[in-house]
Parts: C-alpha cells; structure tokens; sequence
C-alpha cells in the first residue's frame, strides 16, 4: 500500500521568499512521485514527476524538487515566490509510471504576501 | 488537442435525484481516471477504465455509482439517489497508457446536493 503525507495544510511566505512544501512517502515498491498544483475550481496542471531518472527534478514555473530516499521525502522548492504561486499543491505517488491511479497527500494551500 | 473536458463544470440537485456527468478524454488516450475531492482534501481514486474495460473500483464506489466508457473514448459517472455527502468534485483524467508519462486532468464537475 502507498500513502503520502504533506506536512503543514497551510503555508505563508513573502513574495520572493523560498517556497518549502514538505512531502513524505510511503511505498512497498520503487515509487514515482508528482506534484500538482490546483487554482481554485479548476482542475490539476502537473508541475513536475520523478519517474526513477534523475533524484532533483525540475519543473515548470521555477518549480524543482529533490527525491530522498533515505529520507523518504519528496520536498517542493522554488527560490522566490511570485504572487501568481498562491494556489493548492498536492503530491502524489504511484506504483508505476503515472499509467496506474495516483494517490494524493491532503494539499498544501500556499499563501505568497506582497 | 483540447485536453480532458468534463461536462457540466457545476451541477446542483435534489437529494434522492439521480445525476450524470460526462468526460471527454484526449484523443488517443486510453486509460480514463475518475477521482472526487471534496473539500480540504486531495483528489481520491474512484475507477479507471482500460479502452472500454473498467480495470479498477475503489471501496469508495458504491453501489449507487457507476461509470461506463462504452466505445473506449468518452466516458460517463451515475450517481442514483444522490445524498448530501456525494457534494464533491469529480475529476476525471486521461493517460496515454505507456511508460513514463502523466496523467491530465479534466478542470472538474462541481456536485452539489441540497
């Protein structure tokens, strides 16, 4: 069984402050592991994926994060937040490569204050 | 390519009334995803199809639910004597089935029942 845990429902930074959004894993087998961001009553736009290539991944809008496997961990950054990052982020894993169902962690609400 | 449609975006009904809601994957894609999320939460797997054969339902599919992808393209969500807690968003997405790719999702349909 898989589960995802995202740390904080709420998150508040500054504009052009760092971005931390904290993901942790839990999975029987090697995951893949994605982030999505939702706007309020939309759907959800893929930011990034880690599909067992590279352990930093990179993503769109200044979006990167690190697999640790170590740590189990799958944490978001972006260096400097822009108003237009406030939305929902959720992460999510998947025993395969992104062709089975995902499971989502909570969400994490980002808050960027000017 | 217009992505994932969903239809209709909004839907409020009566309690004990019977609702149907319609997603248009992207062409060519063929496994079809339905998750719902309601508030606060992150999306939860319902079902997904296969071309026109549903290859999983989640304990969360009653027996009042039931989807149907007839002809491997279009699919549809029943939801028989709708009760207040079905008031969710019902997301559907699509993938292309093969190795190290994502899964796109529709922008949701918005159940209300009162």
């Amino acid at each position: 069984a898989q589960s995802v845990t995202q740390l904080g429902s709420h998150v508040s930074v500054s504009e052009g402050a760092l971005v931390l959004l904290r993901c942790n894993y839990s999975s029987s087998v090697p995951p893949y592991l994605f982030w999505y961001v939702q706007y309020p009553n939309q759907g959800l736009q893929l930011l990034l994926k880690y599909t067992s290539a590279a352990t930093l991944v990179k993503g769109i809008n200044g979006f990167e994060a690190e697999f640790k496997k170590s740590e189990t961990s799958f944490h978001l950054t972006k260096p400097s937040a822009h108003m237009s990052d406030a939305a929902e982020y959720f992460c999510a894993v998947s025993p395969s490569s992104g062709n089975t169902p995902l499971v989502f962690g909570k969400g994490t609400r980002l808050s960027v204050i000017a | 390519d217009t992505g994932v449609s969903q239809d209709p975006r909004h839907k409020i009904t009566k309690r004990g009334q019977n609702v149907t809601f319609r997603c248009d994957p992207i062409s060519e894609h063929n496994r079809l995803y339905w998750y719902r999320q309601t508030l606060g939460q992150g999306p939860e797997f319902l079902t997904y199809f296969q071309n026109e054969a549903q290859l999983e339902k989640s304990r969360l599919l009653s027996d009042r639910f039931s989807a149907e992808r007839p002809k491997g393209s279009f699919s549809t969500l029943e939801i028989q004597r709708t009760e207040q807690g079905d008031s969710a968003m019902y997301l559907c997405a699509s993938s292309s089935g093969t190795d190290n790719t994502e899964a796109f999702f529709g922008q949701g349909t918005r159940l209300t029942v009162v």
